[in-house]
């Protein structure tokens, strides 16, 4: 089974500064991949970034990037330069073999202008 | 190219009734997931569809179902409302499922509002 935590429910930064949201995971899967999705009011999830397990490489895109550990099974996501577009709930969220993804509870970021 | 559509956008409905949420994927996807979201209970996975077949499931009760349709739509259906499924249900489209290895991104729609009194 997979399960994914996440410990902090709300984070707040102020715009331009560096925020890291924590995530840490479990599966039994050889093969997954981890995301972190961003879910701003207005409800569409967007895919922030994504990670491929056998990838040794952290992602990054942009001002996002991802620290993934995997012996630890942890997997935190960086927004360097924040801005107040950033302002979302972050879910992270891992899948295996098939198209089911497990998230988190999510993380509420507020950024504070 | 539009994005994953889902329709209606708000709905309410009494107990003991029942309701169907449509999603239409992006053109060319084919598999179509479906997730249900609550304050209490978080997102988590109902169903995926692809090439009209349920292709994995989720914990939920018999009551919850889907379908997918030739050209890649797919409806789910609640039956018997309870006032816990009051949720956000929300429809990711993919390309193709994933398999050996290669990675098709999933799409999220906007997502029904429904609330059951």
């Amino acid at each position: 089974a997979q399960t994914v935590t996440q410990s902090q429910p709300e984070m707040s930064v102020q715009e331009a500064e560096t925020v890291t949201l924590s995530c840490t995971y479990d599966t039994s899967e050889s093969d997954y991949y981890l995301f972190w999705y961003k879910q701003p009011p207005s409800r569409q999830m967007i895919l922030v970034i994504r990670q491929e397990a056998y990838k040794q490489q952290n992602a990054t895109e942009n001002r996002f990037s991802v620290n993934f550990q995997k012996a630890a099974k942890s997997f935190s996501l960086k927004i360097s330069d924040s801005q107040l577009g950033d302002a979302a709930m972050y879910f992270c969220a891992s899948r295996g073999a098939t198209n089911k993804l497990i998230f988190g509870t999510g993380t509420l970021l507020a950024v504070q202008p | 190219k539009a994005g994953v559509t889902q329709t209606p956008r708000y709905l309410i409905k009494t107990r003991g009734q029942q309701v169907t949420l449509s999603c239409s994927p992006i053109s060319g996807h084919r598999s179509v997931s479906w997730y249900q979201q609550t304050p209490g209970q978080g997102l988590q996975f109902l169903f995926e569809y692809f090439s009209e077949t349920q292709r994995n499931k989720g914990n939920f009760p018999g009551r919850f179902s889907g379908r997918q349709f030739s050209n890649s739509r797919s409806e789910m259906n609640v039956s018997t409302l309870e006032l816990g499924d009051s949720a956000l249900y929300l429809c990711a489209s993919s390309l193709q499922r994933t398999s050996g290895g290669r990675f098709h991104e999933q799409y999220f729609g906007p997502g029904t509002r429904l609330t059951v009194t």
